[in-house]
């Protein structure tokens, strides 16, 4: 059974830092991409941001919002992928979600398993 | 960015009602358009993707149309596990967008 399960997420204050953690079962993790999505409190989705598979390049995307303040990597031998946020501010207040692509090795980005999501307050 | 925009933004209906909910992309994309459902305090769950296709395992009422800018989601014969909140997503270009979100309550 495929297992997405995010950690690391909390209240921190504007400014700090987190590092976020969505470890994976269920399937050969180093195959897929991955992906990051938030979504505010009564809000909809936002997506983060995305990793490929090491086969092509292991190389990442963000959204704009995020963009030199967010870095998403992978240690494909503990089945994880993370998300260091840095530089918080109180708009990044969300619940955050780990995502397998659905695409073996290259991403498609449409994606059929979701973490039940951790999530992250920005306030002082 | 493209936008998506869906329509309406919630609507109330009854158990074994037809529903559609219409997506609309500021630019041409495809048929590279995925639909979610997501119910309260729930991870979103995939529907359809490539605009039409079902994703594995979900139940047949759901069916999903349209190329371009315009896209709807339909489902068939309302249940009461379907009252939830519908998103579309486009994968088109980055960044990948969402729709603001339908949310289809009980009448």
């Amino acid at each position: 059974e495929v297992q997405l399960v995010e950690s690391g997420g909390g209240l921190v204050q504007p400014g700090r830092s987190l590092r976020l953690s969505c470890t994976a079962s269920g399937f050969t993790f180093g195959d897929y991409a991955m992906s990051w999505f938030r979504q505010a409190p009564g809000k909809g989705l936002e997506w983060v941001g995305f990793i490929r598979s090491k086969a092509y390049g292991g190389t990442t995307e963000y959204a704009a919002s995020v963009k030199g303040r967010f870095t998403i990597s992978r240690d494909d031998s503990k089945s994880i992928a993370y998300l260091q946020m840095n530089s918080l501010k109180t708009e990044d207040t969300a619940v955050y979600y780990c995502t397998r692509d659905i695409g073996i090795a290259v991403a498609v980005l449409y994606f059929d398993y979701w973490g039940q999501g951790t999530l992250v307050t920005v306030s002082s | 960015a493209i936008r998506m925009t869906q329509s309406p933004s919630s609507f109330s209906a009854s158990t074994g009602d037809r529903v559609t909910i219409t997506c609309r992309a500021s630019q041409g994309i495809s048929s590279y358009l995925a639909w979610y459902q997501q119910k309260p305090g729930k991870a979103p769950k995939l529907l359809i993707y490539a605009a039409s296709t079902l994703q594995s395992g979900v139940p047949s009422r759901f069916s999903g149309s349209g190329s371009g800018t315009d896209f709807t989601l339909t489902i068939s014969c309302l249940q009461s596990e379907d009252f939830a909140t519908y998103y579309c997503q486009q994968y088109y270009s980055y960044p990948l967008t969402f729709g603001q979100g339908t949310k289809v309550e009980i009448k």
